[in-house]
């Protein structure tokens, strides 16, 4: 049984451009999060889904941000236009309802 | 605001010696508690999860909650090398949901 899966592992973007992060969540979970890490900090949750369903978007930033969980397919971060305060690690978990949040390997997202 | 404290350490202990780290979080509706460990580099890795007061305990590993005192802790016995890591502790409401991670206690095993 394969783990949560996210590609790619390290993402370099120019200013302005789009970063698209991608999480297949483990087999059997239908639930999603989005963490972000930055350096020395903690992990700040960014916004949780089910299938083609937002639940909980509060720690998304209002702006250049979104994310979606499609009937098919991986769930996918979207940040647009990015800067370099948008350079972090970028984790996806996964649950079960109602059980303990897995976690996948990160995104590494760095601007330049 | 809804807070996860914990000492950012670093925590030094011997090998073979027993490692406490501790908790404290201000969300009263929180009903659920997850330690982690992150190696540098690398994502959070689930170690125990506990949802009612009192002690759980898995291998070397040991789990205390006391909801009355808003405290969670983690105890590692028979310290290893390997233990290094930074340890983070998160509550939320209910399952994985949401979880407030606090910024995580740097634990050093020495030889």
């Amino acid at each position: 049984n394969a783990g949560v899966m996210q590609n790619p592992r390290h993402l370099v973007r120019r200013r302005g451009q789009e970063a698209r992060l991608r999480c297949s969540p483990m087999k059997g979970h239908s639930h999603v999060y989005w963490y972000r890490q930055l350096p020395e900090e903690g992990l700040k949750f960014m916004v949780y889904l089910q299938k083609e369903n937002i639940i909980d978007e509060s720690g998304m930033p209002k702006e250049r941000f979104s994310a979606e969980f499609p009937k098919e397919g991986p769930s996918i971060l979207r940040i647009q236009q990015v800067v370099r305060g948008d350079s972090a690690a970028y984790f996806c978990a996964s649950s079960s309802d109602r059980e303990q949040a897995f976690f996948g390997q990160g995104t590494r997202l760095t601007v330049v | 605001q809804k807070e996860v404290e914990q000492n950012s350490g670093p925590l030094s202990v011997p090998e073979g010696a027993i490692a406490s780290l501790n908790c404290t979080y201000s969300d009263r509706g929180s009903q659920s508690f997850f330690w982690y460990r992150q190696y540098s580099g690398k994502s959070p890795e689930l170690i125990m999860s506990i949802y009612s007061n009192g002690d759980k305990e898995d291998g070397r590993f040991t789990a205390q909650l006391n909801k009355a005192s808003q405290y969670v802790s983690l105890l590692i016995r028979d310290s290893q090398p390997s233990d290094s890591a930074t340890y983070l502790c998160a509550g939320g409401p209910g399952g994985g949901n949401k979880l407030t991670f606090g910024t995580g206690t740097q634990l050093k095993v020495e030889l």
